[in-house]
């Protein structure tokens, strides 16, 4: 088992959809990271979290850490949204290497 | 302020050769550390590298090396190339420990 798994691997939706990715993940953690990586394999860092929640215009991240979970939401999708988007973490015993999931594709239909 | 510069951007090698792919973090960035994408997964973690020290090593074959100079670029080193080490490969700089990690073009090696 992969210490983070993220839902779905791929996603589908219409402009305009509210979208949710899922990362759970099986280590104590330090930061989570949600990543962005487009077509080409660039990499665009979106969040680093530790706690709670945090907005950035369209898009929000939440974690639990707890329940060793986090979420990033889209809201009123655009088809310029449409990546690979990661999640990724930085465990308290392996220092700040971050270990990925295997990335979510999101494709978003005009 | 330019982001992380990685080069070459593309590199063809045959299996057996010797390949040194570079990376230029941000400026003032003093981490970096070095990642191995194949094609349809999540990045690997190579190495980190954090004041001219290697910080963290993943889970590769002795064939990787690297090492960061004292103005903070660094190189990864691939020898005796296989088939599978066919991949993206990332460079991302901080500028500590901790916090937001910035990601470089990627590298793309093909080994025939």
């Amino acid at each position: 088992k992969n210490e983070v798994e993220q839902s779905p691997q791929n996603l589908t939706a219409q402009e305009g959809e509210f979208i949710t990715i899922n990362c759970s993940y099986s280590v104590g953690i330090s930061a989570l990271h949600w990543l962005q990586q487009h077509p080409g394999g660039g990499i665009v860092s979106l969040f680093m979290l530790s706690s709670g929640k945090k907005k950035h215009g369209r898009l929000i991240a939440t974690i639990n850490i707890q329940e060793k979970h986090s979420s990033l939401h889209i809201t009123a999708s655009h088809p310029r949204d449409s990546a690979v988007y990661i999640c990724a973490v930085e465990s308290q015993t392996s220092g700040s290497r971050l270990t990925f999931g295997e990335g979510t594709q999101l494709t978003v239909n005009p | 302020d330019a982001g992380v510069t990685q080069s070459p951007t593309h590199l063809i090698k045959t299996r057996g050769q010797h390949v040194t792919l570079r990376c230029s973090p941000i400026s003032g960035h003093k981490s970096v550390s070095w990642y191995q994408q194949v094609l349809g997964q999540g990045p690997q973690f190579i190495f980190q590298y954090y004041e001219k020290e290697e910080r963290g090593r993943g889970n590769f074959p002795d064939r990787f090396s690297a090492r960061q100079f004292p103005n903070y670029s660094s190189e990864l080193n691939v020898n005796a190339l296989l088939l599978g080490d066919s991949a993206l490969y990332l460079c991302a700089s901080r500028s500590g420990t901790y916090g937001t990690q910035y990601f470089g073009p990627g590298t793309r090696l093909t080994v025939l």
